[in-house]
């Protein structure tokens, strides 16, 4: 069984410039959620979906990102113009009734 | 508001020696509780978990946990200590609101010295 797909691993970006973050979830699980970790600090939470709805995004920036997964496809995180301050790790993580998460190896974002 | 509280940012342990990683909680509510593990450059990896029953719980890799309610903690424990326990460990609490999104603590590294 797969686990939960993130890619790129590893992404550069220039400031200004989109980011594009995908994850696919384990087979099956119908909730995502994505955290992101800036250098030296924990997990923060960011936003949580289900299939084509947007649950509780109560951690996401007010500006420049946004986060969908829809019904055929993975779940996207997207960056728009991004500064210096967006580098951090990103993670998904899926679930299969919002219980137990399953974690993706990560995107790491920089920007230069 | 529920939250995690990781005392130690770092610890160092010989190899051989216990392993203890603290964590308290906040929580109005029953906590589910997790140990999380991160390898570098790489993701996570729960060892263990609480939600609810018996409150000593073991995981994976020889760690287990306590949930202590008296004294809202939930720390991490290993006899021994491997040179490959080296990582960094996060103790999350899952909201209870439903959402089951998880708030971590700010993380402990493990160094573990020959």
């Amino acid at each position: 069984n797969a686990g939960v797909m993130q890619n790129p691993r590893h992404l550069v970006r220039r400031r200004g410039q989109e980011a594009r973050l995908r994850c696919s979830p384990v087979k099956g699980h119908s909730h995502v959620y994505w955290y992101r970790q800036l250098p030296e600090e924990g997990l923060k939470f960011m936003v949580y979906l289900q299939k084509e709805n947007i649950i509780d995004e109560s951690g996401m920036p007010k500006e420049r990102f946004s986060a969908e997964f829809p019904k055929e496809g993975p779940s996207i995180l997207r960056i728009q113009q991004v500064v210096r301050g967006d580098s951090a790790a990103y993670f998904c993580a899926s679930s299969p009734q919002g219980f137990e998460a399953f974690f993706g190896q990560g995107t790491r974002l920089t920007v230069v | 508001a529920q939250s995690v509280t990781q005392l130690g940012s770092h610890v160092s342990v010989s190899e051989g020696a216990l392993v203890l990683l603290r964590c308290n909680y906040s929580s109005s509510v029953p906590p589910y509780l997790f140990w999380y593990v991160q390898y570098p450059n790489q993701g996570l990896q729960l060892l263990l978990k609480y939600t609810t029953g018996a409150t000593l719980v073991k995981g994976i890799n020889g760690f287990e946990a306590e949930f202590k309610k008296s004294e809202t903690s939930f720390h991490l424990t290993k006899p021994s200590a491997h040179m490959s326990d080296a990582a960094e460990y996060f103790c999350a609490v899952r909201e209870n609101k439903g959402t089951g999104k998880l708030i971590f603590g700010q993380g402990t590294t493990l160094q573990v010295k020959p």
